[in-house]
């Protein structure tokens, strides 16, 4: 079975830029999230889909990141405009069901570099 | 507001000893715990998932314990090897199945 998939796996960028990040979950996988690690961190949630519908946005700043969720399926993350504080990796992850039950598989993230 | 705490940030030990790595959380209506591997540059993989009504999970040399009174979890490594270095990440499931990470720690098993 595929695992989650991510792009680009590296981004350097300038302040005030733009930058978009791509996420197809595993098959199947109902419910997908995106993290930010920053640098000695813990990953922590900016966004939750349960199929494309958002169950939990409230970490995001939604002044300049922004997330949808095509058709229940991939997914993209934006940032507009990029602020050196969002330099991190940004992890997506998926799992099967719509519960707190089920584990999450994470893919290889995107590290995002701020100048 | 849920809080998860690793103890210890670092940990440096000889190839074959066994280790244990600690996990803490502040509020016990956890749904479940997983643990998690980092390698440097690399996403997370799973290793253990822990539900709430479960005290322990095993796979190979590794065995995860939850005890949801004490708000603690364990994970333990037999006979460690250089190959297990890596950062080692805690996190408990809300309702929603949102994962709050605690901050991980960094293991380094000496050839």
């Amino acid at each position: 079975e595929a695992g989650v998939a991510q792009s680009p796996r590296y981004k350097i960028i300038e302040k005030r830029q733009s930058v978009a990040f791509w996420c197809n979950p595993i098959s199947g996988h109902a419910t997908l999230y995106w993290y930010q690690q920053i640098l000695g961190q813990g990953p922590k949630l900016l966004i939750q889909f349960q199929n494309n519908g958002v169950v939990d946005d409230s970490q995001l700043p939604k002044d300049r990141f922004s997330a949808e969720r095509l058709k229940g399926v991939d997914s993209t993350l934006k940032i507009q405009p990029a602020k050196l504080e969002d330099s991190a990796v940004y992890l997506c992850a998926s799992s099967f069901g719509t519960t707190s039950y089920n584990e999450q598989f994470f893919g290889p993230g995107t590290r995002l570099t701020v100048l | 507001k849920q809080e998860v705490t690793q103890i210890p940030a670092a940990l440096s030990v000889p190839e074959g000893e066994n280790l244990v790595l600690n996990c803490s959380f502040t509020d016990s209506a956890i749904y479940n715990l997983q643990w998690f591997r980092q390698d440097p540059g690399k996403g997370l993989t799973s290793l253990l998932l822990i539900q709430s009504s479960q005290r322990e999970q095993t796979s190979g040399r590794l065995n995860a314990s939850l005890d949801k009174s004490s708000g603690r979890s364990t994970l333990y490594i037999a006979a460690s090897q250089p190959g297990d270095s890596a950062t080692y990440l805690c996190a408990v499931s809300s309702n929603t199945g949102k994962l709050i990470f605690g901050q991980g720690t960094t293991l380094q098993v000496k050839p």
